[in-house]
């Protein structure tokens, strides 16, 4: 059973930073690509930042390109979020999701199979 | 920028057919994606290529993509069903796009 926890959301002030981390199991993590989408509250989703199954690809949202990073654990089956210079529009509940991946006429299509629980991060002062 | 237009609402009688859309000027291009989010509960995957439902999704759940939209059939429609519903698409230009996404209410 594919099982993804959120840990290291919190209340954090404008200007400061959080990790968030997602440890994952029940699937071989190193074939596999890691997101974090987040939703906002009263929002919709937002896809945050995507890494590829072997790091070396990373995908961020234009509203948190430089300020976050994205890294993965393969020995750890880990995907962390880095997020710096945080502010109050980044209150929002985190999401880790797993990325699957079909070949359709020779190029890769990917969707989000499975989702973790969630972590709330609240930038307030 | 590129963007997926989805109705904010959709209402339907128990029992009765729902239709939500998803429309974006490259989706022809990329197969799109649906999810399934209830309030307090994290998104489920329910279509994938435009079409394809993954295990234990109901067959009452449908996709179908024609031109520049994508559509979400949910026939039979119950009470459960009642709930955000987002398309999203993998795009080589800007990689990763949700729809607006539409709340389903079950009257």
């Amino acid at each position: 059973e594919v099982q993804l926890e959120e840990s290291g959301g919190g209340l954090v002030q404008p200007g400061g930073s959080l990790r968030l981390s997602c440890a994952a199991s029940g699937f071989t993590f190193k074939n596999y690509g890691m997101g974090w989408v987040r939703q906002i509250p009263g929002k919709g989703l937002e896809a945050v930042s995507v890494i590829s199954a072997g790091g070396g690809s990373t995908y961020f949202a234009d509203s948190v390109k430089g300020r976050f990073t994205i890294s993965k654990n393969n020995f750890k089956n880990t995907v962390d979020l880095q997020m710096n210079s945080l502010r109050a529009d980044d209150t929002a509940v985190y999401y880790c999701a797993k990325r699957g991946m079909l070949t359709v006429g020779g190029s890769p299509m990917y969707y989000f199979d499975y989702w973790g629980q969630g972590t709330l991060v609240t930038v307030s002062s | 920028s590129y963007e997926l237009t989805q109705p904010p609402s959709v209402s339907v009688s128990p029992g009765q057919t729902a239709t939500i859309t998803c429309s974006g000027h490259r989706l022809g291009q990329s197969h799109a994606c649906w999810y399934q989010h209830r309030p307090g509960q994290s998104p489920r995957l329910l279509i994938y290529q435009d079409n394809k439902r993954p295990s234990g999704i109901p067959e009452r759940f449908s996709g179908s993509m024609y031109g520049k939209t994508a559509t979400l059939t949910i026939s039979a429609t119950q009470a459960m069903d009642e709930a955000d519903y987002y398309c999203q698409v993998w795009d080589s230009q800007t990689e990763v796009l949700f729809g607006g996404g539409t709340k389903l209410t079950v009257l």
